[in-house]
């Protein structure tokens, strides 16, 4: 069973840093392009970003480009977030999912930027 | 940027045929998925390739597109079925995604 789990959510100060990991399995992780996708408290959903299974593309929505990296370990099955410069409109919870089509979510991992 | 966009809500009674409409400039060359999010919980992925159904998802949930629109209809839409539902798709380079507005579904 396909199983996407993400971790490393909290509570930051506008300006700070936090990386959030996803842990996959129950399919072939190297074989997936895997994407970030959030939801601001009450709002709809907001692609983030997504990364080719060997790492080569990446792609961001304009608002996070030049402070979040997306980046993955495909020996740990792991998808990452990199989020610096950290903004009170960045507060959201943050979903991870497999390929562009988004087939398979996780539960999303809360990250409020506040002081 | 690019931008889809969906009516804000749709109401219909049990069994009747709820329409989801999605506009944007490059539906005609690029495929529509959509997602239905009940509250408090993960997106589920309804249709994907503008018209198909993934495995598990109910036959009422059905798929079209033509020209800059794509729909969700759910036939005799059940009181289970009440939820937001997301469009989906890329920008004409293929590389950026974005969400729609996002519709609420009511049945009652």
């Amino acid at each position: 069973e396909e199983q996407l789990v993400e971790s490393g959510g909290g509570l930051v100060q506008p300006g700070g840093s936090l990386r959030l990991s996803c842990a996959a399995s129950g399919f072939t992780f190297s074989s997936s392009w895997m994407s970030w996708v959030r939801q601001a408290p009450g709002k709809g959903l907001e692609w983030v970003a997504n990364i080719k299974q060997d790492g080569s593309e990446k792609y961001y929505v304009d608002s996070v480009k030049g402070r979040f990296t997306i980046s993955r370990d495909n020996a740990k099955d792991s998808l990452y977030l990199q989020m610096n410069s950290l903004r009170a409109e960045d507060t959201a919870v943050y979903y991870c999912a497999r390929a562009r089509l988004l087939d398979y979510w996780g539960q999303g991992t809360l990250v409020t930027v506040s002081s | 940027s690019y931008e889809l966009t969906q009516p804000p809500s749709v109401s219909v009674s049990p069994g009747q045929t709820a329409r989801i409409t999605c506009s944007g400039d490059a539906l005609p060359k690029k495929y529509a998925y959509w997602y239905q999010q009940k509250s408090g919980q993960a997106p589920v992925l309804v249709i994907y390739d503008d018209i198909k159904r993934p495995s598990g998802i109910p036959e009422r949930f059905s798929g079209s597109s033509s020209g800059t629109m794509a729909t969700l209809t759910i036939s005799g839409a059940q009181v289970e079925d009440e939820a937001d539902y997301y469009c989906y798709s890329t920008d004409s380079s293929g590389n950026y995604y974005v969400f729609g507005t996002g519709t609420k579904v009511t049945v009652l």
